[in-house]
């Protein structure tokens, strides 16, 4: 069974760098095909990508963040690392991180349960 | 302003059908698989269908996607009160090089 966390602190203060942490069981990140991704989704707005990781350490970044955002995984700990740098308010949202395969052609398909960050200013 | 284009809001009564639409673009929908996700306020997103058309272990085959060049649906048959949720779609771009999101459509089961 696949399962992700994500942690991270709950508050930060506008231009801090974010760093969130995605715990996962069930599957590694040295399988080929498989990646984590990070998604984001402010209060009460839309789903927004923001970066993926694959088994073979090829990074995407979401091209309107991606001069902020730095994805990290470390294999034997079984964890995928997303910073953001230059937090702002408008940054405050619940931060997924999702599993996805591509040798099964499912797509995002495991999501974690979501960290809530407040910008405060 | 999300690039796949969802309907806001759909209702319909109970036992009867709904559909909601994924408008997109060449680079996304109409060149790579659409997966489609539920989710209650609250909560994390799931999977209900992927790769256009195919029902996850455990979703209800109440559920059924599918695609029309660059367009996809969701569709919903025998509508409950438990299926008031958000709906989401998703595909990956070309030209993004990542994955794009539609604005979510919001089902109310009148």
């Amino acid at each position: 069974q696949i399962t992700l966390k994500e942690s991270g602190p709950t508050l930060v203060t506008p231009t801090q760098t974010l760093t969130l942490t995605c715990t996962f069981s069930g599957f590694s990140l040295t399988t080929s095909g498989v990646g984590v991704n990070w998604i984001r989704q402010p209060p009460g707005k839309a789903l927004e990508w923001l970066a993926l990781i694959y088994w073979d350490d090829d990074k995407r970044y979401s091209p309107s963040l991606k001069s902020r955002l730095t994805i990290a995984k470390d294999t034997s700990k079984n964890q995928v690392v997303l910073a953001m740098t230059k937090m702002d308010p408008v940054d405050t949202a619940t931060y997924y991180c999702a599993h996805e395969d591509n040798s099964s052609s499912s797509g995002v398909d495991v999501w974690g349960p979501g960290t809530t960050v407040t910008v405060y200013s | 302003q999300s690039i796949l284009t969802q309907p806001p809001s759909v209702s319909e009564a109970p036992r009867q059908r709904v559909a909601i639409s994924c408008s997109g673009s060449s680079s996304n929908v109409g060149n790579n698989a659409v997966n489609w996700y539920r989710q209650f306020p609250g909560k994390a997103p799931k999977l209900v269908i992927f790769y256009n058309d195919l029902l996850p272990s455990g979703v209800s085959d109440r559920f059924s996607g599918s695609k029309s060049g660059t367009s996809a649906f969701l569709a919903i048959s025998g509508i409950q009160s438990e299926d008031e949720a958000y709906y989401y779609c998703a595909a990956w771009d070309d030209i993004v090089n990542g994955w794009v999101f539609g604005g979510g459509t919001r089902l109310t089961v009148l």
